[in-house]
C-alpha cells in the first residue's frame, strides 16, 4: 500500500531560523512523483513543487529547497531564513499508482514567530 | 490566467437544507477533483472527473452527496439533505491529465457550516 507520513504535527521557529519539514513515503512503484503544497491561514492550497523519482538532485527555489532521497524514501522541505509569511500548513502528497488520486500526508503546521 | 474558481466562499445553512457548491476549473484542464477537509480526517478525495465523466466516486460519503460536470467549465457538488457532520471546507481542484501526474491546482475552497 502507498502511504505518506509527516510525523511533525507542528513546528515553531523564530524568524530567520532555518526549518526542515519531513516527508516519508511508501510505494512499490519504480516510477512515481511527489508533491508539496502549502496551505496558509487564508485556507487555499498552493502547489509548491513536483519531483519525479528519476531525479534525485536537490531543488532550490529562493529560500525553499527540497531534498529527495530514494534510499530513505524521504522528500524533505527546508525553508532557509524563515519569515512570518511562511507560517502555514505544509502537505506532502503522492499520487496512487495507476490513478490520479493523491495520498496526502496529515500536514505539518509551521509557525514562524516574529 | 484565472485559477480554479469556487463559489460560494462561505455557506451557512440549517440541517436538512440542500447545499450546492460550484466550481469552474482552469481553462484547458481535463480533470476535476472534489475534496473535503476536516480536522479529524484531513483531506479526502470525494470524486474526480476526467473529460467530464466521473471516474471514481468511491470517496463520496453517502447518497446524500452527488456531483455533476455538465461541461468542461463547470461542476457542482450537491448535498441533500445536509447534516451538521457535513460541515467542512470543500475544495475543487483541476489538472491536465494525459501527461502523468501534473499538479492539481486548487480553488480557495468553500467553508460550509451546517447548523
Amino acid at each position: 500500500a502507498q502511504k505518506v507520513t509527516q510525523a511533525q504535527t507542528e513546528i515553531s521557529v523564530v524568524e530567520k531560523e532555518d526549518v526542515t519539514l519531513d516527508c516519508v513515503y511508501e510505494t512499490r512503484d519504480t516510477t512515481y512523483y511527489l508533491f508539496w503544497y502549502k496551505q496558509p491561514p487564508s485556507g487555499e492550497l498552493v502547489f509548491l513543487i513536483r519531483r519525479n523519482s528519476f531525479d534525485e538532485q536537490n531543488e532550490i527555489s529562493g529560500r525553499y529547497s527540497w531534498n529527495f532521497q530514494k534510499s530513505t524514501s524521504s522528500f524533505n522541505f527546508t525553508i532557509t531564513a524563515s519569515q512570518v509569511v511562511d507560517s502555514a500548513v505544509y502537505f506532502c502528497a503522492l499520487p496512487t499508482s495507476g490513478t490520479y488520486k493523491y495520498i496526502f500526508g496529515t500536514g505539518t503546521r509551521l509557525k514562524v514567530l516574529a | 490566467d484565472a485559477g480554479v474558481i469556487q463559489s460560494p466562499r462561505h455557506e451557512v445553512t440549517e440541517m436538512g437544507q440542500e447545499v450546492t457548491l460550484r466550481c469552474k476549473p482552469i481553462s484547458g484542464h481535463n480533470s476535476l477533483f472534489w475534496y473535503r477537509q476536516t480536522m479529524m480526517r484531513g483531506l479526502e478525495l470525494l470524486i474526480y472527473f476526467n473529460n467530464n465523466v466521473p471516474i471514481d466516486d468511491s470517496g463520496m460519503p453517502e447518497d446524500r452527496f452527488s456531483a455533476k460536470m455538465p461541461n468542461a467549465s463547470f461542476s457542482t457538488l450537491k448535498i441533500q439533505p445536509s447534516e451538521p457532520r457535513d460541515s467542512a471546507v470543500y475544495f475543487c481542484a483541476s489538472s491536465l491529465l494525459g501527461t502523468p501526474y501534473q499538479p492539481q491546482h486548487f480553488g480557495d475552497g468553500t467553508r460550509l457550516s451546517i447548523l
